[in-house]
């Protein structure tokens, strides 16, 4: 099974709220990836997983929070929404560190931030 | 940090002919080059990919061509067919780090 699963496809937020994605990926991948996407945009990184390791944007650093508590899970954490942060946010897994390898992605799951 | 652009948002073809994707990178420690397309409604997924010990690859109908002096690397797909309509997106990576992605290309195919 070469999927990543992302739930919920869609997420209504209030400004100010606090926003939990979720991604999980069963081919037992070493590294998890969160971007967002915006319209006519490319996918922004906003934070990758290698094994435990967290590595993060330095423009996105205090705007986003993730955890990897096995293998398999990834969260990506919003603190406090705001309307910029109304995008797609898709995760995507490697076999190994992305820098060489094939990502697979998620379907996305679609923030909308009111 | 590395940036990718691409530089057709928006690409029409007539079935058969050829399309050409043309994206440059900045960071010359980039050493991975891979593409995605991503069909309406589906997610993004792997097409083709170069690294930067070649400077050509081909899969079938997809040809990549790789210009590290120019920075620069472009998907070819040849004989055009309907479901090669898309939006295929390039990106750019070194060894370590996660890749950066162009804005992506819609691709039409009209018959």
């Amino acid at each position: 099974d070469t999927t990543v699963k992302q739930n919920p496809r869609y997420k209504l937020a209030r400004v100010g709220k606090p926003v939990n994605l979720i991604c999980s990926q069963t081919m037992n991948h070493d590294t998890m990836y969160w971007y967002q996407k915006k319209p006519n945009q490319a996918p922004k990184l906003l934070l990758f997983y290698y094994d435990k390791i967290l590595n993060r944007e330095a423009d996105t650093f205090e705007k986003f929070q993730s955890s990897r508590p096995n293998n398999s899970f990834c969260s990506l954490y919003i603190g406090s929404a705001g309307l910029e942060y109304s995008a797609m946010y898709l995760c995507a897994s490697s076999r190994e560190q992305g820098g060489n390898e094939r990502l697979f992605f998620g379907h996305g799951t679609k923030l909308s931030v009111l | 940090g590395e940036k990718v652009e691409q530089h057709e948002s928006t690409l029409s073809v007539r079935e058969g002919d050829s399309a050409v994707i043309n994206c440059t990178y900045t960071d010359t420690a980039s050493s991975y080059f891979p593409w995605y397309k991503q069909e309406a409604g589906k997610s993004l997924h792997f097409v083709i990919d170069i690294r930067s010990n070649v400077d050509r690859k081909q899969s079938q109908r997809l040809i990549v061509l790789l210009d590290k002096k120019a920075k620069r690397f472009s998907l070819h797909i040849t004989a055009t067919q309907p479901e090669d309509s898309a939006i295929y997106f390039c990106a750019a990576s070194w060894s370590n780090n996660a890749p950066r992605f162009g804005a992506g290309t819609k691709l039409s195919v009209k018959p």
